[in-house]
């Protein structure tokens, strides 16, 4: 079964650090991947995606994510942490034909000033 | 504002009560898709419409709940006989129905089951 596995429930990072939230998928067909940000209380915003071509995506707000095709991994990086970026954070894979996403667990995200 | 809205944000009801939630998405978006979101949990698929049609329903979706997109806008999501264990965000989605397209949501309405 297709699944989204994000290993980690909570990261911690000092602001102005790097950070990077794990993703990993499971093998199945070639995956869109995704990542989303939710605030508290709020719906979900879409950050960047993976579809094809270059592993390194680009996204909002200065994140990044690297698509690793033999780890089975879809990271999500920023090179300088804010305060403002402290959130939860999705992975998430299409199931074919955008019929739905499937998501992981969610990792929550605390910038420490 | 042209991104997906919803309604109400906020429901409060009884155990037992029907209720009604509203999604209204992205103009020309084909595609609408229901989630449900339970506290420390990445939220669960239950259904989605293109156009009008209902193309895919979650077992999750129990014979209490129906969802509707009459005429291929606008779509409602229907809870007879509301449980506790329904209290959960209720999330809307839209695109435009192309596999490479980008799923984007509203801001959920939140229910809470007394």
């Amino acid at each position: 079964a297709q699944s989204v596995a994000q290993p980690e429930d909570q990261v911690n990072v000092a602001e102005g650090n790097p950070l990077t939230v794990k993703c990993t998928y499971s093998v199945s067909g070639n995956p869109y991947l995704f990542w989303y940000v939710q605030y508290p209380n709020r719906g979900l915003q879409f950050l960047l995606k993976y579809i094809t071509g270059d592993n390194l995506v680009k996204g909002s707000y200065g994140f990044e994510a690297e698509f690793n095709k033999s780890q089975t991994s879809f990271h999500l990086k920023k090179p300088s942490a804010l305060v403002s970026d402290s959130a939860l954070y999705f992975c998430a894979r299409d199931a074919g034909n955008n019929r739905k996403l499937i998501w992981g667990l969610g990792t929550s995200l605390a910038v420490n000033p | 504002d042209t991104g997906v809205s919803q309604n109400p944000r906020h429901k409060i009801t009884k155990r037992g009560q029907n209720v009604t939630f509203r999604c209204d998405p992205i103009s020309e978006h084909n595609r609408l898709y229901w989630y449900r979101q339970t506290l420390g949990q990445g939220p669960e698929f239950l259904t989605y419409f293109q156009n009008e049609a209902q193309l895919e329903k979650s077992r999750l979706l129990s014979d209490r709940f129906s969802a509707e997109r009459p005429k291929g806008s606008f779509s409602t999501l229907e809870i007879q006989r509301t449980e506790q264990g329904d209290s959960a965000m209720y999330l809307c989605a839209s695109s435009t129905g192309l596999r490479t397209d980008t799923q984007y949501f509203g801001p959920g309405t939140r229910l809470t089951v007394l």
